[in-house]
């Protein structure tokens, strides 16, 4: 990938149970940024977090940021089936504007 | 919430043809268009940043007159794949910042995809 790692790069987890998925990068950053990607589809974006915060919250999402370790992850909570889709994280390097760079994605399948 | 239609969502050409993609926002205005490229199952690659009124830039290894990109209006950028070959079979996402009352957004809204696939 241009940016990072995710890992794992699979997950397969049942209705009702959390899903943790991390993103590490290579470069400082100005913010990080989770996407999830349903099939054969556009992007759409689930939570933005600075590089001065350590956690945000977003209904049943967590996203944490250790930018000492250059890593993030995605906490989603009592999972459903619709949930399943492609997650990525992407960094925007210097400028807030700049490009959006990403890392390589988990899927996640959740049973019901 | 801001809306980008990209279209075709599915082309299929024979090879030495050219295809054009067309990235449009619906609800707002955007001067600067991302243009990324995706393999299966795997991660998307930007290509491009196309900026309204000027040139487009390129990331490196991105060939500009294989990819010519246009961005002819606050609403409208275009991707053309000139001379397409097998190689170029991929998924072609757009993704446009919104600008509202010159607050310019964080995050980009992606238009749903075009799948190119050269025989």
């Amino acid at each position: 990938s241009q940016q990072g790692e995710e890992d794992p790069q699979a997950l397969s987890i049942q209705e009702g149970e959390n899903a943790t998925m991390n993103c590490s990068y290579k470069t400082s950053i100005n913010n990080l940024q989770w996407y999830r990607q349903n099939s054969g589809r556009g992007l759409v974006h689930l939570i933005l977090i600075r590089s001065n915060e350590r956690e945000k919250h977003s209904g049943r999402l967590r996203v944490t940021l250790d930018t000492s370790k250059k890593s993030s992850s995605l906490l989603i909570t009592a999972s459903r089936a619709a949930d399943t889709a492609s997650y990525f994280c992407a960094t925007v390097r210097g400028s807030t504007l700049g490009r959006l760079y990403f890392g390589r994605g988990t899927q996640l399948t959740v049973w019901p | 919430g801001a809306v980008v239609s990209q279209h075709p969502s599915r082309v299929i050409c024979k090879s030495g043809t050219s295809v054009k993609i067309e990235c449009r926002s619906l609800d707002f205005q955007a001067t600067t268009m991302f243009w990324y490229r995706q393999f299966p199952k795997k991660s998307l690659m930007l290509m491009a940043t196309s900026n309204e009124g000027s040139k487009a830039t390129y990331e490196q290894g991105v060939e500009k007159d294989k990819f010519l990109i246009n961005h002819a209006s606050l609403t409208l950028s275009t991707l053309t794949v000139t001379s397409a070959h097998p190689e170029d079979s991929s998924f072609y996402i757009c993704s446009a910042r919104p600008r509202t009352e010159n607050v310019i957004s964080e995050k980009l809204f992606f238009g749903s995809g075009t799948q190119l696939s050269v025989l």
